[in-house]
């Protein structure tokens, strides 16, 4: 299994400004995945991240609204820029064990 | 990744079996079933997944149909700390795919 850490655990936030959402794992995973759940609805994910390489971005989001960083094999970054009340969420990020995925905790975004 | 059918919501008595079906008839030969469930908005929790035979680990039991176009999910002994939303999903294992989430079973269960 792989142990998750994701930082913040929520935050409040003004619109316009920009927030980086951290997520670290206790071991090296090659594909990293960004989820967005919106209040009362499922798991949508945003993008996928490979170590080295740029992120995948699934239809409706985009690398200037949701810069992604992966430096390294446990570690990942997820921006959420220029923000507006309708990207209040809760964000998680995911890695691959191979033949699970594993969850971070999320975090719980209020854009005021 | 093939799509998944579920109830939207269920109640199950404590101390009683819950039962909790999906339908994923487009399923692949490769793709297997998880199941996933997420307790009052916390990241996502594996509980079980499968190919074709039927499993069981220490959470829950997985019986799968024979044409592997259903599933069942079942939670032997429901408590109250069982309610939570249930994520039936297919995803072809091994190869880093991501996992596409319906929109789930809401799973309440009662004294």
């Amino acid at each position: 299994s792989a142990v998750i850490s994701q930082k913040p655990s929520r935050d409040i936030c003004q619109r316009g400004t920009s927030l980086t959402i951290q997520c670290q794992v206790d071991s090296q995973v090659t594909m990293m995945f960004w989820y967005r759940q919106q209040p009362g609805q499922s798991l949508t994910l945003i993008a996928t991240a490979n170590q080295g390489s740029e992120a995948t971005y699934e239809s409706g989001f985009v690398i200037d609204k949701f810069p992604i960083s992966r430096p390294n094999l446990t570690f990942s970054t997820l921006t959420v820029s220029n923000m507006s009340p309708e990207d209040s969420s809760i964000y998680l990020c995911s890695v691959d064990s191979g033949e699970k995925l594993f969850f971070g905790s999320g975090t719980q975004l209020s854009v005021l | 990744d093939a799509k998944t059918t579920q109830p939207p919501s269920m109640d199950c008595a404590e101390g009683r079996a819950a039962n909790l079906p999906c339908n994923h008839s487009t399923i692949s030969g490769n793709e297997y079933v998880y199941w996933y469930r997420q307790i009052h908005s916390q990241g996502p929790q594996y509980i079980i997944h499968g190919l074709k035979n039927n499993e069981t680990n220490e959470m829950a039991s997985l019986i799968i149909t024979e044409d592997r176009k259903s599933s069942t999910l079942i939670l032997p002994h429901a408590t109250l700390r069982d309610t939570a939303v249930y994520y039936c999903i297919v995803r072809v294992t091994g190869t880093a795919s991501k996992l596409t989430f319906g929109t789930g079973t809401r799973l309440q269960v009662t004294l």
